[in-house]
């Protein structure tokens, strides 16, 4: 079956630096995002990758390993804004969506 | 980016009532609209597919009858519960892509949401 495996719950500092792993298992393969969800809100986008390597936005980073069906979200110099849901969800062979449970990230002063 | 807009945002129900939830690309033809269900601290959940001018495809385990989806213009769709129960409860979130105007990137645009609460 297809699946996403990403952390429940996680817990950093303002200020500081939080990666977010995800890993998948699909029927083929054609691209990784990452959303960012806040409580009671819509999903928006935040990073869409297809190769290897690391693509960087802003504070936001997201990294692809394609053979190791590997990715993470680097969030860099948190702020208290950045306390969401972060959802990883990747392409299969037909371009279904395969959406991961979703990491809640909790900001602590 | 392309705005997706969601009506309404909240609702509450009566049991055995009905439903209709919008959904409306603002500024970009949506030939294909999805429509997903999450429940607290869980995933979004695939509902339907609504094609513009056709039927929807729905996944496995969802009721045609009992969600009712209608495309008829390419900026708009929309879901109606039909006989809506408390078990029916949920944030309906609809998403599109802009596939027309050939700047498509693959990002799912999202409306706002509609948590519906049944009572």
């Amino acid at each position: 079956g297809q699946n996403i495996d990403q952390p429940t719950e996680m817990t950093a500092t303002e200020g500081a630096i939080v990666q977010i792993n995800c890993t998948y298992q699909t029927s083929g393969f054609n691209g990784l995002f990452w959303y960012q969800q806040h409580a009671g809100e819509a999903p928006t986008f935040l990073s869409y990758n297809v190769l290897d390597g690391l693509e960087e936005k802003g504070r936001f980073s997201s990294f692809l390993s394609r053979s190791k069906g590997y990715s993470y979200l680097l969030l860099k110099e948190l702020q208290m804004k950045d306390s969401a849901s972060y959802l990883c969800a990747a392409w299969d062979s037909n371009y279904q969506l395969i959406w991961g449970a979703g990491t809640k990230l909790i900001i602590k002063p | 980016g392309a705005v997706v807009s969601q009506h309404p945002s909240w609702v509450i129900c009566k049991s055995g009532t009905s439903v209709k939830i919008e959904c409306r690309s603002l500024d970009f033809q949506a030939t294909t609209m999805f429509w997903y269900r999450q429940f607290p601290k869980q995933s979004l959940m695939l509902m339907a597919t609504s094609n513009e001018g056709s039927k929807a495809t729905y996944e496995q385990g969802v009721e045609k009858d009992k969600f009712l989806i209608n495309h008829a213009s390419l900026t708009l769709s929309t879901l109606t519960v039909t006989s809506a129960h408390p078990e029916d409860s949920s944030f309906y979130i609809c998403s599109a892509r802009d596939l027309l105007s050939g700047h498509d990137t693959g990002e799912l645009f999202f409306g706002e949401g509609s948590r519906l609460t049944v009572l």
